[in-house]
């Protein structure tokens, strides 16, 4: 079945640091991935996402490239901002093109510091 | 983009009773999803709902214990019946729209 494995966290860096966090995936056909970020005390929100091989996703200085070779889809920012402090899920979708029935990754919880 | 939002953003209610959850869209989507994120860990899919037909449930869900409705196609609730401690989570609904699911804020449920 498909599955999404994410670093664990917590991860905690400081301010304008280059931040990585690993996702890697198994799943059957050609599913979408997607990098979901939740803000503290806050639901839910598409930060980016990538629907074929080669894909790069990107916002708010955040990017993710989807790698068919590797299975991976690992989130990169160039410098976090203390803003940035939150719990990031990756996820793919089950159906091939469509974002139904996600499959979420445990989360990466990461905080910036000062 | 739509709007989706939840009733009640949260609440904490006693053991043995039941919560019904609602969750409202401003425009007609076909298929609407109810999640659990249980303290500290990931969104596990509970069920799809379908306006019109039974809702589907996930491995390790009944719809005795998470009935669904969908009257029709801006709208559904997810009741929580006969509750335990081990409920409480953050429950969100979502739907998918241009390739993307969207998500509701949650309803932070809290049984003691």
């Amino acid at each position: 079945g498909n599955s999404v494995t994410q670093m664990e966290g917590p991860v905690t860096l400081s301010e304008e640091a280059f931040l990585t966090i690993n996702c890697t995936y198994t799943a059957t056909g050609y599913p979408s991935l997607f990098w979901y970020v939740q803000y503290p005390g806050e639901g839910l929100q598409l930060l980016l996402k990538a629907t074929k091989a080669d894909d790069k996703g990107s916002n708010k200085g955040f990017e993710a490239t989807y790698r068919k070779e590797t299975t991976s889809f690992h989130l990169e920012k160039g410098s976090v901002q203390v803003s940035d402090s939150a719990v990031y899920f990756c996820a793919l979708s089950r159906s091939s093109g469509s974002a139904r029935q996600l499959t979420f990754g445990s989360g990466t919880q990461l905080t910036v510091l000062p | 983009s739509a709007v989706i939002s939840q009733k009640p953003s949260r609440d904490i209610c006693q053991r043995g009773t039941s919560l019904t959850i609602q969750c409202q869209v401003d425009s007609q989507v076909t298929m609407m999803f109810w999640y659990r994120q249980q303290p500290g860990q990931s969104l596990t899919l509970i069920a799809t709902a379908n306006q019109g037909s039974e809702a589907t449930y996930e491995s390790g869900f009944v719809i005795d214990k998470f009935p669904i409705s969908r009257p029709n196609l801006t709208f559904s609730t997810l009741t929580v019946s006969n509750m335990s401690p081990e409920d409480s989570s953050i429950y969100l609904c979502s739907f998918t729209g241009s390739g993307t699911q969207y998500f509701g804020p949650g309803t932070r449920l809290l049984v003691l």
